[in-house]
């Protein structure tokens, strides 16, 4: 197993510049999420898509879109990047069960460093 | 607002010592708590903890959840430089939508000394 996988893992656009981000697990989780890290913030949750079919704002979702393509892959869309949003991205999954339990262990892909002129 | 807080922010030890890292938080609707340990790329899961007073073990990294008081703990005994890294404490909160994303503290980097 792959595990979570993203790709690019480097990137860097021009202010204004578009670009997606790409985001697959094969663990045949239900949720998934992204996440910006950046110095001394941590990581923030940007979006999250529960299940197939659902996706939700998290804490910084400005600026960005997602879809939820299939059960498998996430992606992260920048319609008009700016230099605020350069750091790295992460993609995680979990199986989340409503009742609790091991479930809730969301995993980690290994980021994406992106960086914006 | 919800917060998790981690403390110290920084901690410089030296081989062999044991540390002990701090994770306090406020948040509504507690589900979990998780501990993560990133050495410059991906996070990578360390334990979850939902629990009072149960303590999870893994080799020389210990950890446990006071859900009275709001904190955990993450120890770690017999340190070696392969510990060195930013260790991360999260809050995973019930939603009524469903499945819901972590909320993170800033870490505490450690780094150990031969």
């Amino acid at each position: 197993n792959a595990g979570v996988t993203q790709t690019p893992k480097f990137q860097v656009l021009k202010t204004g510049q578009s670009m997606t981000l790409q985001c697959a697990q094969d663990m045949n989780h239900n949720s998934m999420y992204w996440y910006r890290q950046d110095p001394g913030m941590g990581l923030r949750l940007i979006y999250y898509s529960a299940s197939e079919g659902t996706t939700d704002k998290g804490e910084v979702p400005n600026g960005y879109n997602v879809s939820r393509l299939n059960k498998r892959e996430f992606s992260l869309r920048l319609e008009s990047a700016a230099p605020s949003q350069t750091s790295v991205y992460f993609c995680a999954s979990s199986e989340y069960i409503r009742s609790g339990g091991a479930g809730d262990t969301q995993y980690f892909g290994p980021g994406t460093r992106l960086t914006v002129l | 607002e919800d917060k998790v807080v981690q403390s110290p922010l920084s901690l410089v030890v030296h081989e062999g010592d044991t540390v002990t890292l701090n994770c306090s938080y406020e948040v509504t609707n507690f589900r979990s708590l998780l501990w993560y340990k990133q050495e410059k790329k991906a996070p990578t899961f360390l334990f979850m903890l939902t629990s009072s007073g149960i303590e999870k073990k893994s080799g020389r990294l210990s950890s446990i959840l006071d859900k009275k008081e709001l904190f955990s703990i993450l120890n770690i005994t017999a340190t070696q430089t392969g510990d060195s890294a930013v260790y991360l404490c999260a809050v995973l909160m019930y939603s009524g939508g469903g499945a819901d994303g972590l909320t993170f503290g800033k870490g505490t980097h450690l780094i150990i000394q031969p």
